[in-house]
């Protein structure tokens, strides 16, 4: 059982290329999120999914993309990397209820990303 | 909008004394609130929680207490030991799906 799992760790990028980081979850977790964490705001929800083939943004969307077209995976997508996008990714998931209710999210380690 | 302001952002205590975190939210709705702590170089780990249906939750030496009136929840923590230094961030959830967090405090203990 290997909880969240992210990838790349570490990652550089040219302003405008394209990239994708990648989460999975081996929990039959069916909420998955993802956040980032700049210094002195915390976390901010990117997206989320309550399931496989649904998706909804979160408080700062914009520039990025994702799909889940199964349970176990969260892609994220960067279109055209942005100086501003320099950040920590994490992603984490959590069982949601049949009430709707979510439980703790467990988290990934996360992805450094720098944007140059 | 939604928002969760926490404090302080750093906090310094001696090993063996008590560390307490507050934290205010603004969407009276919110019925679900975690509390996590961040060690360098990992990603959050959930301490301990709370549903706005229990006023105050405990497991051993940490505990949560939560005042829905004045939309405010704490996490203390008592006979603080140096593994305990950490950067713990508090959230509140909004609309079932939006997990809002604080801007964190880094807590320090000294041995």
């Amino acid at each position: 059982n290997a909880g969240v799992t992210q990838t790349p760790k570490f990652q550089v990028l040219k302003t405008g290329q394209s990239m994708t980081l990648q989460c999975a979850q081996d929990m039959n977790h069916e909420y998955m999120s993802w956040y980032r964490q700049d210094p002195g705001m915390g976390l901010r929800l990117i997206h989320y999914s309550v399931g496989a083939g649904i998706t909804d943004q979160g408080e700062v969307p914009n520039g990025y993309n994702v799909s889940r077209s199964t349970t176990e995976d969260f892609p994220l997508r960067l279109l055209s990397a942005a100086p501003s996008q320099t950040s920590v990714y994490f992603c984490a998931s959590s069982y949601e209820s049949s009430a709707g209710t979510n439980y703790g999210y467990t988290f990934g380690s996360g992805t450094r990303l720098t944007v140059v | 909008g939604e928002n969760v302001e926490q404090h302080p952002s750093t906090l310094s205590v001696q090993e063996g004394d008590s560390a307490v975190i507050k934290c205010t939210y603004s969407d009276s709705a919110s019925n679900y609130f975690p509390w996590y702590k961040q060690e360098l170089g990992k990603g959050p780990q959930l301490i301990i929680d709370i549903r706005s249906n229990v006023g105050e939750k405990k497991d051993q030496r940490i505990a949560v207490t939560l005042n829905k009136t004045a939309k405010h929840f704490s996490l203390h923590i008592t006979e603080t030991q140096p593994e305990d230094s950490a950067v713990y961030f508090c959230a509140a959830l909004f609309n079932n799906n939006d997990m809002r967090f604080g801007a964190g405090t880094r807590l320090t203990v000294k041995p």
